[in-house]
């Protein structure tokens, strides 16, 4: 089976822009998870999406937000960048009755 | 709320010493517990997890972890280190009753960088 993969996989924007990254899961699952990586914060949830709905979000603003197609394949856009928005933005898919993550390779993403 | 400490952000060790890997967990209910690795430039793939039954789970690369109630302690070992390990680890705990806001994520702790001398 394939991984999950995550497009594109480094990206450069500029202060302002605004950014969408794609995810394709795993075949057959249906639950995508979406996680910031920074060396400051660490590993932080932004949200989950299950069958195209969001199940749950995390503490980030307005400015983050995702959506998920009916293939499970998602999206996640994130407005007005600033530059503390650069990080390594990282995947996770799994199923609907499971706990555990699988992870894609992540988009790095730097704001100047 | 979940958190989770790992305890040291670095580790060194010589190749074919022990390496041990400690995690630490608040939870009033015994969460579902994981540890990942992230290789440079990478994204993280899954080593080991436990969810129920023995207590002392093996993953992959040679790794194993013991989930200790008492402690609330998921420490990763492996019996004898190869410079492939160096990377860094993460130790992650998903609740194991969903409560609306703690659905379908991942509780993660700082990480441990591990360092494999020759």
């Amino acid at each position: 089976k394939a991984g999950v993969t995550q497009t594109p996989r480094y990206l450069i924007k500029t202060r302002g822009q605004q950014v969408t990254l794609s995810c394709s899961p795993i075949s057959g699952h249906r639950s995508v998870s979406w996680y910031q990586q920074t060396p400051g914060q660490g590993l932080q949830f932004l949200f989950e999406y299950f069958s195209e709905t969001q199940r749950n979000k995390g503490n980030f603003p307005g400015r983050f937000s995702g959506r998920q197609f009916s293939n499970s394949r998602s999206e996640m856009n994130v407005s007005t960048l600033e530059l503390g928005d650069s990080a390594l933005y990282l995947c996770a898919s799994k199923t609907g009755g499971s706990y555990e993550q699988y992870f894609g390779p992540g988009t790095r993403l730097t704001v100047t | 709320a979940q958190s989770v400490t790992q305890l040291g952000s670095h580790v060194s060790v010589s190749e074919g010493a022990l390496v041990l890997l400690r995690c630490n967990y608040s939870s009033s209910v015994p969460p579902y517990l994981f540890w990942y690795v992230q290789y440079p430039n990478q994204g993280l793939q899954l080593l080991l997890k436990y969810t129920t039954g023995a207590t002392l789970v093996k993953g992959i690369n040679g790794f194993e972890a013991e989930f200790k109630k008492s402690e609330t302690s998921f420490h990763l070992t492996k019996p004898s280190a190869h410079m492939s390990d160096a990377a860094e680890y993460f130790c992650a705990v998903s609740p194991a009753f969903d409560r609306g806001s703690t659905l379908g994520r991942l509780y993660f702790g700082r990480g441990t960088q591990l360092t494999v001398w020759p």
